[in-house]
């Protein structure tokens, strides 16, 4: 009875190499979120999307991409994978109403590139 | 643009306990909510309790409760009775009122609860 869930959990790659994490949400969400931790804890957004509608990209690179096959799912491809791309990414989902827009977080990915 | 300022990095509080985590803001929107996320050690985020600007009364959530003072722009986490499993970094966190609104976090207090 899992709400959010990411796969896989943990990520271990070389340099250059291309990654996709996978997020599933089965609260009935329309509204999912892509987040990066980086290694101070620091937590910031990167990818939304309402309706498999993309709605925020931060200043993100562009080897960066997010895809929504469904509302309940929202996928994340890494091309050319970085040493700085090393961070734990969470995915979160929201009811998408005007009040309340709690945001429920998937357990995390662990990216780790060497 | 929004900020939120979590000026302890670091607290101790004994078991048994109240602690006060301490949360600033500030933001130009009208209308937002803000938000306690705690991140135990093994790494997920977990939703604590929710403030709406426009609610009247603090939000408590069992041993959870929100100081809001909106016009000091602050949102203070309050936790009774510390328990060991409080141990945790808590993030507070706000988004403008409406649909796919990001969350702005803090930096985040590491809370140790000692015996």
């Amino acid at each position: 009875d899992t709400a959010v869930s990411q796969t896989p959990k943990y990520l271990v790659t070389q340099m250059g190499n291309d990654k996709s994490i996978k997020c599933e949400q089965n609260l009935g969400h329309d509204t999912m979120y892509w987040y990066k931790q980086d290694s101070k804890k620091f937590l910031k957004i990167m990818f939304s999307y309402n309706n498999k509608e993309l709605i925020i990209n931060e200043t993100v690179p562009n080897r960066f991409s997010p895809k929504s096959p469904d509302k309940a799912h929202l996928n994340l491809h890494i091309n050319s994978l970085e040493l700085g791309d090393s961070a734990v990414y969470f995915c979160a989902s929201s009811q998408g109403g005007t009040l309340g827009e709690t945001q429920y977080f998937g357990p995390g990915t662990r990216l780790l590139v060497l | 643009a929004q900020k939120i300022t979590q000026t302890q990095p670091g607290m101790f509080v004994q078991e048994k306990e109240a602690v006060t985590l301490d949360c600033t803001y500030d933001t130009s929107d009208p209308s937002y909510g803000l938000f306690w996320y705690k991140q135990p050690s093994s790494g997920e985020m977990i939703f604590l309790i929710y403030q709406g600007s426009y609610d009247q009364q603090n939000a408590t959530e069992g041993r959870y409760s929100l100081n809001f003072q909106k016009a000091r722009k602050s949102a203070n986490l309050v936790i009774s009775a510390s328990q060991l499993g409080d141990s945790a970094m808590y993030f507070c966190a706000m988004a403008r009122t409406g649909t796919a609104s990001k969350l702005t976090f803090g930096t985040g207090t590491r809370l140790q609860v000692t015996l």
